[in-house]
């Protein structure tokens, strides 16, 4: 059974970089897929940020590109996020996701419980 | 990318079925055979319901079918279910970017 597990501070003060991990288990990232992050704004609907394969291959919403890296680990079988300047806009519950590109452009089949991250000074 | 057009809100009474249209541009959901649908219950994670358009993953439960005709795609919950009362987001590939509609509200009465 495939699992995911987000990670990370779930307070940023403005202007803040923003790091979260995604653990996998049950599933070896280098084995194939994309896997990606989505956020969810309070209150509001889900928007993709990115996705990556396990030789790094990214794809990036391009409205959030210049803000946005997202890397993996293979040894760890993680992937990350970073969103720098953050802003209280960037307030979300964020998800990591197994899709978004490759064999699955637009499918997300997997998911993680989500983490609540607030922009605040 | 603007994001997809769904309706706020649907209702149906249990055993009746109900449609929710999400509503493109040819640059996603026209242009792709890659739109997913999503169910959203409070404060859990979205589960995909269905997958390049009409595709149900193991364990989701055949009275969900999805459709599309030009730039709009449609998810049908036959027999609905109290069960069934959620948050429901269409999602499409839009050429190296993927785009989540507004979501609709699904109730049962």
């Amino acid at each position: 059974q495939v699992q995911l597990q987000e990670s990370g501070p779930g307070l940023l003060k403005p202007s803040e970089t923003l790091s979260l991990t995604c653990s996998v288990s049950g599933f070896s990232i280098t084995s194939g897929y994309y896997w990606g992050w989505m956020w969810q704004p309070p209150g509001k609907g889900l928007e993709w940020i990115g996705s990556i394969n396990h030789s790094g291959s990214t794809y990036y919403n391009p409205s959030l590109k210049s803000r946005v890296t997202i890397s993996v680990d293979r040894s760890k079988n993680q992937f990350s996020l970073k969103l720098s300047s953050v802003t209280a806009a960037d307030t979300a519950v964020y998800y990591c996701t197994r899709g978004g590109a490759g064999s699955r452009p637009g499918t997300f089949d997997y998911w993680g419980r989500g983490t609540l991250v607030i922009v605040s000074s | 990318q603007s994001a997809l057009t769904q309706p706020r809100s649907v209702s149906g009474s249990p055993g009746q079925s109900v449609t929710i249209s999400c509503t493109g541009t040819s640059s996603d959901v026209g242009g792709y055979n890659f739109v997913s649908w999503y169910q959203e219950h409070p404060g859990k994670a979205p589960k995909l319901m269905i997958y390049d358009v009409s595709q149900r993953p193991s364990g989701v439960p055949d009275r969900f079918s999805g459709s599309k005709s030009g730039n709009t795609a449609s998810l049908t919950i036959s027999g609905l279910q109290a069960e069934d009362e959620a948050e429901y987001y269409c999602c499409s590939y839009a050429g190296n970017n993927n785009v989540f509609g507004t979501g609709t509200k699904v109730t049962v009465l």
